[in-house]
């Protein structure tokens, strides 16, 4: 199995740009989260959905859209790309959101300009 | 979801145990302890979790002291491939988040 798959793996773009960071889980997991990690320090959750259909905002939504239209795919969607978006972007799913065993994807490195 | 408090690093020798603390005194009776860690800048991985019952599994044990006020992850053997950041995380199953705090960087020496 392929598990938590994401893509790209590096991007660069350039103030107010948009892009769409795809995570694709092959695994039947209902929960899938977005974590951004700055450099030095602990993981921020952005997004999550519990199911196909149902998203919610973590800790740090704000620049950010999410979806949920099939339980496989859940993209992350940078609208207009700020400096301060510049991180490691990582994917996760786990069978449901009662699990807490998390599996995460390699992570996506994106710079703004 | 309870906070944790963990030291920012931690040393150890090759072949030695790891014992790495987590404080969680604001933890309640339904908090689950998960353990993570984070080689390199890779995607976090999942280790173990307990809910008052010591727990082992093949990567590692968790203690859970009878207050549950604080644990101990223990890595009995542990290699040059276990240098990580290990995240102690405390969560209410029915809640649907799992917050990191700062972790503990483990560094093994030789």
């Amino acid at each position: 199995n392929a598990g938590v798959t994401q893509t790209p793996k590096f991007q660069v773009l350039k103030t107010g740009q948009s892009m769409t960071l795809q995570c694709a889980q092959d695994m039947n997991h209902e929960y899938m989260s977005w974590y951004r990690q700055d450099p030095g320090m602990g993981l921020r959750l952005i997004h999550y959905s519990v199911g196909a259909g149902i998203t919610d905002q973590g800790e740090v939504p704000n620049g950010y859209n999410v979806s949920r239209s099939t339980t496989e795919d859940f993209p992350l969607r940078l609208l207009s790309a700020a400096p301060s978006q510049t991180s490691v972007y990582f994917c996760a799913s786990m069978t449901g959101f009662k699990s807490g065993e998390l599996f995460f994807g390699e992570g996506s490195r994106l710079t703004v300009l | 979801d309870a906070k944790t408090t963990q030291p920012p690093s931690m040393d150890c020798a090759e072949g030695r145990a790891a014992n790495l603390p987590c404080n969680h005194s604001t933890i309640s009776g339904n908090e689950y302890v998960y353990w993570y860690r984070q080689i390199h800048s890779q995607g976090p991985q999942y280790i173990i979790h307990g809910l008052k019952n010591n727990e082992t599994n093949e990567m590692a044990s968790l203690i859970i002291t009878e207050d549950r006020k604080s644990s101990t992850l223990i890595l009995p053997h542990a290699t040059l491939r276990d240098t990580a950041v290990y995240y102690c995380i405390v969560r209410d199953p029915s809640g649907s988040r799992l917050t990191f705090g700062e972790g503990t960087q483990l560094t093994v020496n030789p």
